[in-house]
């Protein structure tokens, strides 16, 4: 079956490390980029950044760049959502999503998402 | 950036109904622009790429249209399992900027 399976939710204080992943199946992973896509509770999809498993070449949001590093390991088909420092705001939920291939720029297979809360 | 803006905010409306969704772009996104579905607790789901393609395996009953600056998703005949938030993505520049989301409800 194709799919994202990404891990679990997590909860930490401010200041920790976290690192969240989204496992790719059912297809070549190498193939497809893979975005990371935000949601803060009650509001909409922010796109933070994406990464070409292929080449591990990464590209951010301004507003991400810096706060947060993806990265992705092509021998298990992961990829990942890294943070040193975690804000209380970064509470939210976190989707990774592949981009379909053609030439057409979309998302066509997402993960459940990783709800991620950070409190002291 | 380019700004995405849908309307309405939200909508209620009765099965069979048409349901139309609007997305404005703050400049020119040709036709990349792309719609979702995110029902609560799910995924989102690609419904329509390239402004009116629809992604396999979506019912027939969604469709999108437009150009340039203005996108409109309609649902003609809106089913129980259509209550969700759509949003808009235009993947004309980076970033990849989504519409703050259309709230779908049924009557």
């Amino acid at each position: 079956e194709v799919q994202l399976v990404q891990s679990g939710a997590e909860l930490r204080k401010p200041g920790e490390s976290l690192r969240i992943s989204c496992e790719a199946s059912g297809y070549i992973f190498t193939s497809h980029y893979i975005s990371w896509v935000r949601q803060m509770p009650g509001r909409g999809l922010e796109w933070m950044g994406r990464i070409d498993p292929s080449d591990s070449y990464t590209h951010y949001d301004s507003s991400f760049e810096g706060h947060v590093n993806i990265s992705a390991d092509k021998s298990i088909s992961t990829a990942y959502l890294q943070w040193r420092s975690l804000k209380a705001s970064d509470t939210a939920m976190y989707y990774c999503a592949r981009r379909r291939g053609g030439t057409e720029d979309a998302f066509d297979l997402w993960g459940r998402g990783t709800l991620v809360t950070v409190s002291s | 950036d380019i700004q995405m803006t849908q309307s309405p905010s939200s909508l209620s409306a009765s099965v069979g109904d048409s349901v139309t969704i609007t997305c404005r772009a703050s400049r020119t996104v040709i036709k990349y622009l792309n719609w979702y579905q995110h029902k609560v607790g799910d995924a989102p789901r690609l419904l329509i790429y390239g402004a009116s393609n629809l992604q396999g395996g979506v019912p027939s009953r969604f469709s999108g249209s437009g150009s340039e600056t203005d996108f409109t998703l309609i649902i003609s005949s809106l089913q129980p399992e259509d209550v969700a938030t759509y949003y808009c993505q235009q993947t004309f520049s980076a970033p990849r900027t989504f519409g703050q989301g259309t709230r779908v409800d049924m009557k």
